[in-house]
Order: structure tokens, then C-alpha cells, then sequence
């Protein structure tokens, strides 16, 4: 299917363990995004990938880690995941060149106890 | 700081009827401006994008003004539909980096019959 998946939609954890969601794209976008968004607040820019194994810091990096070997895949990591990683997380694309619009996934609702 | 500020925060209207949603920002230097739609439950969908040169942007039934003097963006939606019940975030980017886009905390909209 054309488009951009996340998994898994959701996910519960415990703090201090490692989390992994996995974001998927089928266009070959060059850009990927990924945000939180933490209820009644909008979206906040976590890490940014400009093209494979290029990758920036958004407004709330810490506590994640991101990596890009692939165009089409942009994993992001908690590594040692705490209460106030619980969040709904979204992956996004953008068609820079074509209709210069972003495109989301379903999200990822991850709870940490 | 760049800022972007959405009101009303909610919004209740009786299906069939219009409505105006708003936004105001102050980013700089300012690239465009961007309207989602995002669904309960699903991730933010494009409604609209505007330059600076571009006031006006229509898509349906949903259309889009920019006043970039007074640096304001208004969302008209006419004869709504149940469908159009959702929340409608305003974004705005700076310069050409891709990272440099500010979410506003959007406006929820329930449209009841």
C-alpha cells in the first residue's frame, strides 16, 4: 500500500525499558519528520531527516534517538523511556519538490508506566 | 520566540451553518502557512498551504486567507458537514529550513446535527 505507516499504533511500556517505532514510507520523500503530540497541545518536532543518514534535532530531542540507512525508513528510539515520553507520536513525509505538503502517519499512542 | 496562536481553542456550531477559525503568528522570516484537518484518533491531513504572496486558497468548502501584514490567517468553512467535525491546526514555517515550522495548539470544531 502507497502511503506512510507507523508501528506499532500503540504500545505499552514500562520506564526504563527501550522502545522502537518504526515509521515507513513509499514515496522516497527525501524529508521525514517525527512529532509528539501530548493531549489538548499541538505537535512538537522531535528529530528531522533531510535524506539517509542525515538527520537534525526539532524542538524536544532528548531522551530520543533517531537514524535514517534507508530513504523509506525513519525509526525513532526511546532509550530509556520515562513517564513523560507517554504521548501520541506521529511520522510524516514531505513532497518538497512535487505539491510541497506533509504527509502523516496514523500515529503511535505509546503509555509509559 | 516564534509563536502561533489558534482561537477559539473550541468550538460548537449546528451542521449547515459557516464558521471562521483563526490564527495568529509571529514567525520570521516567514516561508508560508499551512491549514490541517486532523480527525480524532488519525493524523493531520493538508487543507491548505499559502506563500507570501498568496491571500486566498480555497479547497471544497474550506477556504484559507493570509494577511501577512498584520501576520494573520483565518479558515472559512461553509455549509458544514458532521465530517467537519475535528480539530484544524494552523502551521507556520520559517526560512527554507524544514525544521523551522511552529504548530499552533489547533481548534476543535464539532458540528452537531
Amino acid at each position: 500500500d502507497a502511503g506512510i505507516t507507523q508501528s506499532p499504533r500503540y504500545k505499552i511500556t514500562e520506564t526504563g525499558r527501550q522502545v522502537t517505532l518504526m515509521c515507513h514510507q513509499t514515496w522516497s520523500h527525501s524529508y521525514m519528520f517525527w512529532y509528539r503530540q501530548d493531549l489538548g497541545h499541538g505537535l512538537r518536532l522531535i528529530y528531522y531527516s533531510a535524506a539517509a543518514d542525515i538527520t537534525d534535532k526539532g524542538e524536544v530531542p532528548d531522551g530520543y534517538v533517531v537514524s535514517r540507512s534507508k530513504t523509506e525508513n525513519f525509526p525513532l528510539t526511546l532509550e530509556s523511556a520515562t513517564r513523560s515520553q507517554t504521548s501520541v507520536y506521529f511520522c510524516a513525509s514531505w513532497d518538497r519538490g512535487n505539491t510541497d505538503t506533509q504527509y502523516f502517519g496514523p500515529g503511535t499512542r505509546l503509555t509509559v508506566l | 520566540k516564534n509563536q502561533v496562536e489558534q482561537s477559539p481553542q473550541s468550538l460548537i456550531i449546528l451542521e449547515g451553518k459557516n464558521c471562521t477559525l483563526q490564527c495568529n503568528y509571529t514567525v520570521s522570516p516567514f516561508s508560508n502557512l499551512r491549514w490541517y484537518k486532523q480527525d480524532t484518533g488519525r493524523g493531520p491531513v493538508s487543507l491548505t498551504i499559502m506563500t507570501f504572496s498568496e491571500n486566498t486558497k480555497s479547497n471544497g468548502r474550506y477556504t484559507a486567507t493570509l494577511d501577512a501584514d498584520t501576520k494573520q490567517s483565518s479558515l472559512h468553512i461553509t455549509a458544514s458537514q458532521l465530517s467537519d467535525s475535528a480539530s484544524y491546526i494552523c502551521v507556520v514555517s520559517a526560512g527554507t529550513n524544514a525544521g523551522k515550522s511552529t504548530f499552533g495548539d489547533g481548534t476543535t470544531l464539532t458540528v452537531k446535527p
